[in-house]
């Protein structure tokens, strides 16, 4: 069965530091892959997702993230962080057809002033 | 730009009794879902529904779940007797023939 790990619970960074947020999946075949954004009180909202071609994907709000199959791996980055980035932030495996999305545990980004 | 709509936002019920949660997906979409989050849990996924039948469950979605599209715009989620554990954030979500899903808003139940 597939799984999604996301390495943090909480991480915190300066505002205008580079965020890094990890995303390890298991999976046996092809994967989708998505990051989403909670706010408080919000649904989610999708910010970028990797389903064929270009491996390196550019998402909302200056975020992207790489697909490395090699290391399993979908990590999310912004380059230099803005205090409304603050949110629990998603990362969501799909194996594509009707398959409902596995998500990650979350990991809360906290922004330092 | 088109969104995926739920109401009620809040349900408030009573151990015991059935409740009927409701989505409006995006028009043209083919796929429907619905997804919950426990408080401070990631969020699960519940049930995917296509061309007016279950595609796919999760160990989640017992005999006490049921999902219907009524008519041609909303897709709805029973329960037919809650439990207090069945508190949480649902969330339901479309998707045309493309793999990205659209969430919305969510409905908060609270089993008292």
């Amino acid at each position: 069965a597939q799984s999604v790990t996301q390495l943090g619970s909480h991480v915190s960074v300066s505002e205008g530091a580079l965020v890094l947020l990890r995303c390890n999946y298991s999976s046996s075949v092809p994967p989708y892959l998505f990051w989403y954004v909670q706010y408080p009180n919000q649904g989610l909202q999708l910010l970028l997702k990797y389903t064929t071609g270009a491996t390196l994907v550019k998402g909302i709000n200056g975020f992207e993230a790489e697909f490395k199959k090699s290391e399993t791996s979908f990590h999310l980055t912004k380059p230099s962080a803005h205090m409304s980035d603050a949110a629990e932030y998603f990362c969501a495996y799909s194996g594509g057809g009707a398959d409902g999305l596995t998500f990650g545990k979350g990991t809360h980004l906290i922004i330092q002033p | 730009e088109p969104e995926v709509t739920q109401t009620p936002s809040h349900q408030v019920t009573q151990m015991g009794q059935e409740v009927i949660l409701r989505c409006v997906p995006i028009s043209n979409h083919l796929y429907f879902y619905w997804y919950r989050q426990i408080l401070g849990q990631k969020v699960e996924f519940l049930v995917s529904f296509y061309n007016n039948e279950i595609s796919e469950k999760s160990e989640i979605f017992d005999d006490q779940f049921s999902v219907e599209r009524p008519d041609g715009s909303n897709f709805t989620l029973k329960i037919r007797s809650t439990k207090l554990e069945d508190s949480a954030m649902y969330f339901c979500a479309s998707r045309s023939s493309y793999n990205e899903q659209f969430f919305g808003p969510g409905t908060r139940l609270t089993v008292l």
